[in-house]
């Protein structure tokens, strides 16, 4: 069974540009969560999405937004990049929500110059 | 709201030792679930462990093992006999069901720990 895959690995943009992100859950998974990991916020929840809705999110500008297509597949984008938006950008997907256990991707590693 | 304080921000031990890593959490919500998770070089966070508020039941796996104790908010994991392999970032996260259902998961700061041959 394929694993939690993100795309792309690493990324480089430059401040005021836009990011889309993207995350293919294991087959089966309608939940799909993201994370931001920083070296000083530790990991902080963006948003759930739970059969094309989201759930529930985290406490992000709204320059932060996702959505979730009929295949579970899932998309972030981040608008308007600030410098402080450089991190790792983590996914994970679970049969029905975070109360399971997770499976995460390898991350998407975004750098904004 | 919920919170996880992992105290420990860097462990180093030698190979062979054995290592507790604390973790202690905070919430209102009557059922509650604990995790563990291990994050190596690689970026990608795995899954160790899932307890939920209602089994205290302290549990072992090879050599790890876990200390759930509602008395003390702690959900304490032992690895024995530590390996290099053993060496990465460990993060305990922690979701609960309120009222509007499923909580997001509230990961700890991690605890990075060395294993030296």
């Amino acid at each position: 069974k394929a694993g939690v895959t993100q795309t792309p690995r690493y990324l480089i943009k430059t401040r005021g540009q836009q990011v889309t992100l993207s995350c293919s859950p294991i087959s089966g998974h309608r939940s799909v969560s993201w994370y931001q990991q920083t070296p000083g916020q530790g990991l902080q929840f963006l948003f759930e999405y739970f059969s094309e809705t989201q759930r529930n999110k985290g406490n992000f500008p709204g320059r932060f937004s996702g959505r979730q297509f009929s295949n579970s597949r899932s998309e972030m984008n981040v608008s308007t990049l600030e410098l402080g938006d450089s991190a790792l950008y983590l996914c994970a997907s679970s049969l029905t929500g975070t109360n399971e256990k997770l499976f995460f991707g390898s991350g998407t590693q975004l750098s904004v110059l | 709201a919920q919170k996880v304080t992992q105290a420990q921000t860097e462990i180093s031990v030698v190979e062979k030792e054995d290592v507790t890593l604390d973790c202690v959490y905070e919430t209102r919500d009557t059922t509650y679930y604990l995790f563990w998770y291990k994050q190596p070089p690689s970026g990608e966070l795995v899954f160790l462990i899932r307890r939920n508020s209602f089994d205290e039941q302290n549990e072992i796996s090879g050599r790890y093992s876990w200390n759930f104790q509602k008395s003390t908010s702690s959900f304490n994991f032992t690895i024995t006999a530590s390996q290099v392999v053993d060496s990465a970032v460990y993060f305990c996260a922690l979701s609960t069901n309120d009222p509007s259902g499923n909580t997001p998961l509230v990961f700890g700061k991690g605890t990075r720990l060395s294993v030296i041959a």
